[in-house]
């Protein structure tokens, strides 16, 4: 079981909006704003689009965008594309009593119908 | 250009040692950690352990402490995830990822290397 919860799938139709949500605790995403977003398309590496809760890295769309609310971050994708059909994982640091500095979400697969 | 080129697909036998590699280039090697993540077939990531080439200290998952080592080698800014006997459960793509840090902190991790792809069968 992963520290993080993320939904298993969300779904859209092209141009909606989605939103993916990540939850966790005063330890990690209610403590820190180093959450970062990855999108993972199949038989590829992860890539970085959301870094510190809610900046975009140079290149990636400016339909990526994130946010924070107590213990849970969120990805939202606008205009959604058959090209974000992929998995998400959120990451954050976390404080918790493990010597692990990072906590992974589950992974969100998204289908674009 | 910052990028990290992974060591190519390993197929090995139980009870066999193996060393992968990540090599960094484009940027100052000695700055950023790297972590190493598993991802078995189907599954999650989930992180293993990086190493800080500003002093070559290491720091592992719990999951993964005692059964690989995190290593490298500064001159050619390469860095290393050895197994000294490898399990059936190893089976997995691997992938190392350039790390910034704020102290002890990772802040995120970018870029990813390719993955390696290891598959562990009698």
């Amino acid at each position: 079981q992963s520290a993080l919860t993320q939904p298993a799938s969300v779904s859209g139709s092209p141009g909606q909006s989605i939103t993916i949500s990540c939850t966790g605790t005063s330890s990690d995403v209610g403590a820190y704003f180093h959450v970062s977003w990855y999108q993972q398309h199949p038989g590829k590496a992860p890539k970085l689009i959301i870094f510190d809760v809610a900046n975009r890295p140079s290149g990636v769309s400016t339909r990526f965008s994130g946010s924070k609310s107590a213990n849970t971050a969120s990805l939202t994708i606008s205009g959604l594309l058959a090209e974000d059909e992929a998995d998400y994982y959120c990451i954050s640091h976390t404080s918790s009593s493990t010597p692990t500095p990072v906590v992974f979400g589950g992974g969100t697969r998204l289908t674009v119908l | 250009e910052v990028q990290l080129v992974q060591s190519g697909a390993e197929v090995k036998k139980p009870g066999e040692s193996l060393t992968i590699s990540c090599k960094g280039s484009g940027y100052d090697f000695s700055t950023y950690w790297i972590s190493w993540v598993r991802q078995m077939p189907g599954k999650g990531l989930e992180w293993m352990g990086r190493i800080d080439p500003s002093d070559s200290s290491a720091s592992y998952s719990p999951s993964f402490q005692g059964h690989v080592t995190i290593s490298l080698d500064k001159s050619i800014t390469t860095a290393y995830l050895q197994w000294g006997s490898l399990k059936t459960s190893d089976t997995a793509m691997y992938y190392c990822a350039r790390t910034p840090h704020n102290g002890d902190f990772p802040r995120w991790f970018d870029p990813w290397g390719q993955g390696t792809l290891v598959i562990v069968s009698s």
